[in-house]
């Protein structure tokens, strides 16, 4: 079985365009969950979801940060209108179940010159 | 307000020298303690589970235990390949969050 794959594993944006990451999760996962990570600091958690629904969001930016999971295809992670401060590594994780260990991805670096 | 904290920040060990390392947590209502293993450009590698005060989990060198207040993570003769962040992560709470420590950078020495 595949694990979680991300893509792309680098994003390189100028100020002011959008960045969309994207992550498939386990094969029979339906909780999907985003993290950001900067260097020297723990995984943040952004927002959770399951297929077609955001269960939790108090995590991400009330601007400018967007994310869906549509029945068909991979959850996505939307900035816009990218700011330098939004460089980071990026990491998706799915879960069977909420309580169960969340696996995850190899993340989407995301630089913003 | 729920923490999760790790310590030491960092650790180096000679190849075969054991060690601990630690993870305390301030939370109401856990529900779970979860340790992973993260190398360098990718994502986290889960490792254990563990849910309530005397629980035990091991696997090859690595033992996690658990108690009220805290969770360590003994590592025995280690090898270089061991070399990693270890991350511990609490679930908590009536909403089920999980927050992150901010891991233990460990290096072995050969």
């Amino acid at each position: 079985n595949a694990g979680v794959m991300q893509n792309p594993r680098h994003l390189v944006r100028r100020r002011g365009q959008e960045a969309r990451l994207r992550c498939s999760p386990v094969k029979g996962h339906s909780h999907v969950y985003w993290y950001r990570q900067l260097p020297e600091e723990g995984l943040k958690f952004m927002v959770y979801l399951q297929k077609e629904n955001i269960i939790d969001e108090s995590g991400m930016p009330k601007e400018r940060f967007s994310a869906e999971f549509p029945k068909e295809g991979p959850s996505i992670l939307r900035i816009q209108q990218v700011v330098r401060g939004d460089s980071a590594a990026y990491f998706c994780a799915s879960s069977q179940h909420p309580g169960q260990p969340q696996h995850f991805g190899d993340g989407t670096r995301l630089s913003i010159l | 307000e729920d923490q999760v904290t790790q310590s030491p920040e960092a650790l180096r060990l000679q190849e075969g020298e054991s060690s601990s390392l630690n993870c305390s947590y301030t939370v109401s209502g856990l529900r779970g303690l979860f340790w992973y293993r993260q190398d360098p450009g990718k994502g986290p590698e889960f490792l254990f589970t563990l849910y309530s005060a005397g629980e035990e989990k091991e696997k090859e060198r690595l033992k996690a235990t658990l108690t009220k207040k805290e969770s360590f993570l003994h590592i025995t003769a280690p090898k270089p390949e061991d070399s990693a962040t270890y991350l511990c992560a609490v679930q908590a709470g009536r909403d089920d969050k999980i927050i992150f420590g901010k891991g233990t950078r460990l290096h072995i020495l050969p």
